[in-house]
């Protein structure tokens, strides 16, 4: 049971253009949303996240939007540069089970984003 | 400040054997998550320590273990390897265990079950 997709596996844009990921999830209980970059043999790095009582989050070239209503987040990332080149995975923080805290997330699958000079 | 560091890099194995891989959180970090990753499946998570305590484990078989040391540094451990198990294991840590803080992650331990 996926409950965090990211239906597209590869995105291809021109340098200079804007970059859209999205994500969607199916459990309406996510309190929290991030987004982690990862080049090869590295691993992920956080890049920008989103409380689930906002609706937009930027930071620099990053912008999270989060639509709660129909479930769906997305990454813009404007203007893209070759170096953004890397899979990026949409993450989700659950309320934890037992009333406590959690560092638990729930990834997505990843999208692999090229960014063509 | 030096960053999460796992070993070993790389491994082999063969079926049935066991492994254990090591993690050392960042300095002051007191939350160590476990995650394993396989092409097409993301990154999907094992457990999660916090003060020596595990507070949450994934959808995994008993085969997979861990602890946490005093120190914060983590073990986790896979007995009777499956082909299936071949796959890169990542570790994270996290400051607070107050939950959608940023996690930082290691390298990660790359498994090959031959």
């Amino acid at each position: 049971d996926q409950q965090v997709k990211q239906n597209s596996p590869s995105l291809s844009v021109q340098e200079g253009r804007i970059s859209i990921l999205n994500c969607d999830y199916t459990n309406s209980m996510f309190d929290y949303f991030l987004w982690y970059k990862k080049y090869p043999a590295e691993g992920p790095t956080f890049l920008i996240s989103i409380s689930s009582i906002k609706d937009k989050n930027e930071d620099g070239r990053f912008t999270v939007f989060l639509n709660k209503s129909a479930k769906h987040l997305s990454l813009h990332i404007v203007p893209s540069q070759p170096g953004d080149s890397a899979v990026y995975f949409c993450a989700a923080s659950p309320l934890p089970n037992y009333g406590g805290a959690t560092n638990k997330l729930i990834f997505g699958t990843g999208t692999l984003l090229a960014v063509q000079p | 400040k030096a960053g999460v560091t796992q070993t070993p890099r790389y491994l082999i194995k063969t079926r049935g054997q066991q492994v254990t891989l090591s993690c050392s959180p960042i300095s002051g970090h007191r939350s160590v998550s476990w995650y394993q990753q396989t092409p097409g499946q993301g990154l999907q998570f094992l457990f999660e320590y916090f003060s020596e305590t595990q507070r949450n484990k994934g959808n995994f078989p008993g085969r997979f273990s861990g602890r946490q040391f005093s120190n914060s540094r983590s073990e986790m451990n896979v007995s009777t390897l499956e082909l299936g198990d071949s796959a890169l294991y990542l570790c994270a840590s996290s400051r607070t265990g107050s939950g959608a803080g940023e996690l930082f992650f290691g390298e990660g331990s790359r498994l090959t079950v031959l």
